[in-house]
Order: C-alpha cells, then sequence, then structure tokens
C-alpha cells in the first residue's frame, strides 16, 4: 500500500521569505501522480501544483514549484516570496496513474503541514 | 469553475441519530469521494463511487454507508451516529482520467452529542 509521509506538523515563514515544505512517498509503482493541496481556515481544499511521476522537469505554479526526487520518493513543495493569503494547511497526496480496478483513482493523503506567515 | 458543494457547513446531532450529508457536483464526474478529517490523522477515505448506484469501500467504511441514485450527487449516510463520528466531512468528484484532479466541496463540520 502506498504511503504519504509529511514529517513536519507546523512550519513558519516571514513574508516575502521562502519556505520549503518536505514529503516522502512509499510505492512500488513507476508511474504515479503527486499533487500539494491547500487548505486555508474557510476549509476549502484547492490543487496547488501536480507532477507526473514520468516528467523529469519539475512542476511550476506562479510562486509554487516542487522539488521531485523519484529515486529518493521525495515531493518538497518551495513557496517563493510568501505572503499572508498563503497561510494554510498544506497536505501531499499520491495517486497511481495506471487502472487496475475501481479503486484506482483514490488519492492517498499525508497528515498535513500547517503553515503560518508572519507579517 | 468545477463546483462541489456539500449541503451544510455545520451541522450538530444527537447520539443515537440517522445522518445525512450530501454532496453535489456540476461537471459530470463519475467518480466521487467522501473523506474525513480529524487533526494529526489527515484526510480518510471513508468512501468512494465510480458510477451511478456503484461504490467501494475506502480505509474506514465502519458505521457509514453512501447512496449514489444520480450522476451529481453522493450522499454519506451515518446510520446511528456516534460521538466518534464527530469530525469535518469532506467531499470530492473527480473524473476517470489519470491525470484527473480532485475537485474538493467547503466541507461540512459534524458534531455529535
Amino acid at each position: 500500500a502506498q504511503t504519504v509521509t509529511q514529517s513536519q506538523p507546523e512550519m513558519s515563514v516571514q513574508e516575502a521569505e521562502t519556505v520549503t515544505l518536505s514529503c516522502t512517498y512509499d510505492t512500488s509503482e513507476s508511474d504515479y501522480y503527486l499533487f500539494w493541496y491547500k487548505q486555508p481556515p474557510s476549509r476549502q481544499m484547492i490543487l496547488v501544483i501536480r507532477q507526473e511521476a514520468y516528467k523529469q522537469q519539475n512542476a511550476t505554479e506562479n510562486r509554487f514549484s516542487v522539488n521531485f526526487q523519484k529515486a529518493a520518493k521525495s515531493f518538497s513543495l518551495k513557496i517563493s516570496d510568501s505572503q499572508l493569503g498563503d497561510a494554510a494547511m498544506y497536505f501531499c497526496a499520491y495517486r497511481r496513474s495506471s487502472y487496475s480496478g475501481a479503486g484506482s483513482y483514490q488519492l492517498t493523503f499525508g497528515k498535513g503541514t500547517k503553515l503560518s506567515v508572519i507579517p | 469553475d468545477v463546483k462541489v458543494t456539500q449541503s451544510s457547513r455545520y451541522l450538530v446531532k444527537r447520539t443515537g441519530e440517522k445522518v445525512f450529508l450530501e454532496c453535489v457536483q456540476d461537471m459530470d464526474h463519475e467518480n466521487m469521494f467522501w473523506y474525513r478529517q480529524d487533526p494529526g490523522l489527515g484526510l480518510r477515505l471513508i468512501y468512494f463511487s465510480y458510477d451511478v448506484k456503484m461504490k467501494e469501500k475506502g480505509d474506514i467504511p465502519e458505521g457509514y454507508s453512501v447512496s449514489r441514485e444520480k450522476k451529481e450527487r453522493f450522499s454519506l449516510i451515518l446510520e446511528s451516529a456516534s460521538t466518534n463520528q464527530t469530525s469535518m466531512y469532506l467531499c470530492a468528484g473527480g473524473i476517470s482520467k489519470s491525470t484527473d484532479t480532485q475537485y474538493f466541496g467547503p466541507g461540512t463540520r459534524l458534531t455529535v452529542l
């Protein structure tokens, strides 16, 4: 079974600084997808960024980028120029890409990292 | 934009009551999911559905059931609510493509007294 581990329950960053959130995962699959989701205090979970395992290039979305190390099974999220609106719970998630039955597309989540942004 | 809505943001029920949590999506998604979110435990999958009238158990199905009579609606049912089911419940929808992103509803904070 796949597992996702976020080793930092809480982190803080100064406004305008850069912060990196860690995520490791365990899988025997060779192809899969990794996600970072953000959940602000309003509770609506939204997708921040997605990485396809077969792509070597790290995904980027504006101030958000990932460092995907497939061999190490590591998928960290870097937030540059942190803003007050970045304060939220961040969840790392895994999903297999190959179809092998009805449960193939469910997400496996880590326990989350609470990010605080200090003005 | 994709929209997933949940019938209530906050709900208070008594032990033993039958509770219905409703989720509606507007994007014709085949797959719908119910998660439970608890501090320090992250999101855990309760049940999911990949088609109308089809359902599969997730990681923690005990004490829950689901219903999907129409493609856009996926209901979570607590047959006899207990205090250990006090939690945040999140619904999500997604299509059956490997690149699919799941879209989440705003959540229902359920308190069982």
